[in-house]
């Protein structure tokens, strides 16, 4: 059973424009949502989170954004750039009831185009 | 500040044997996890730790795994009696264990092979 789909798993963006990675969830324990970034043959990075409280965090260049009632969440990256283009991974966990193990969608590859 | 230190980067073992990768936090984490990443998969959650306890075991085959945090020295995964289907990416993550603090950052894995 996914809990957690990325149901696109590649992304094309032109630079400068904007990208947005979607992802959705199943279990309504998840409280607390983040977006991970990942070159090969490294770790993920974090990006940014948000929690259950809110349905927007900024930082940056990077917001995502959280629909509770659609269990829905995005992370939009504007303007897109080069660097970016890796596989990024929205990941779940239910945090604030103590129960921190995160949960991973299956990722999204984007890739920037110059 | 260091980073999650995690060694060796890449392991390689025959069936049968033994397999041991190791994880240092960053300072002033004290807590880690374990996740597995098979290929074109996402990361799968195996094991929590603190300090001399296991929290969250619920990722963990039953048999053949294990884990533990000392209280001195790195975090130990350990897998015996290796087998084809373990080989895949492993990667500690540690976080500091703050209230309202989830964030959880991520070593840069051991590759593990088994031939």
């Amino acid at each position: 059973d996914q809990q957690v789909k990325q149901n696109s798993p590649s992304l094309s963006v032109q630079e400068g424009r904007i990208s947005i990675l979607n992802c959705d969830y199943t279990n309504s324990m998840f409280d607390y949502f983040l977006w991970y970034k990942k070159y090969p043959a490294e770790g993920p990075t974090f990006l940014i989170s948000i929690s259950s409280i809110k349905d927007k965090n900024e930082d940056g260049r990077f917001t995502v954004f959280l629909n509770k009632s659609a269990k829905h969440l995005s992370l939009h990256i504007v303007p897109s750039q080069p660097g970016d283009s890796a596989v990024y991974f929205c990941a779940a966990s239910a945090g604030l009831q103590g129960a921190q193990k995160l949960v991973f969608g299956q990722g999204t590859r984007l890739t920037i185009n110059p | 500040n260091a980073g999650v230190m995690q060694n060796p980067r890449h392991l390689v073992r025959r069936r049968g044997q033994e397999a041991r990768l190791r994880c240092s936090p960053m300072k002033g984490h004290s807590h880690v996890y374990w996740y597995r990443q098979l290929p074109e998969e996402g990361l799968k959650f195996m094991v929590y730790l603190q300090k001399e306890n296991i929290i969250d075991e619920s990722g963990m085959p039953k048999e053949r795994f294990s884990a533990e945090f000392p209280k001195e020295g790195p975090s130990i995964l350990r897998i015996q009696q290796v087998v084809r289907g373990d080989s895949a990416a492993y990667f500690c993550a540690s976080s500091p264990g703050r209230i309202l603090s989830y964030e959880q950052y991520f070593g840069p894995g051991t590759r593990l092979t088994v031939t």
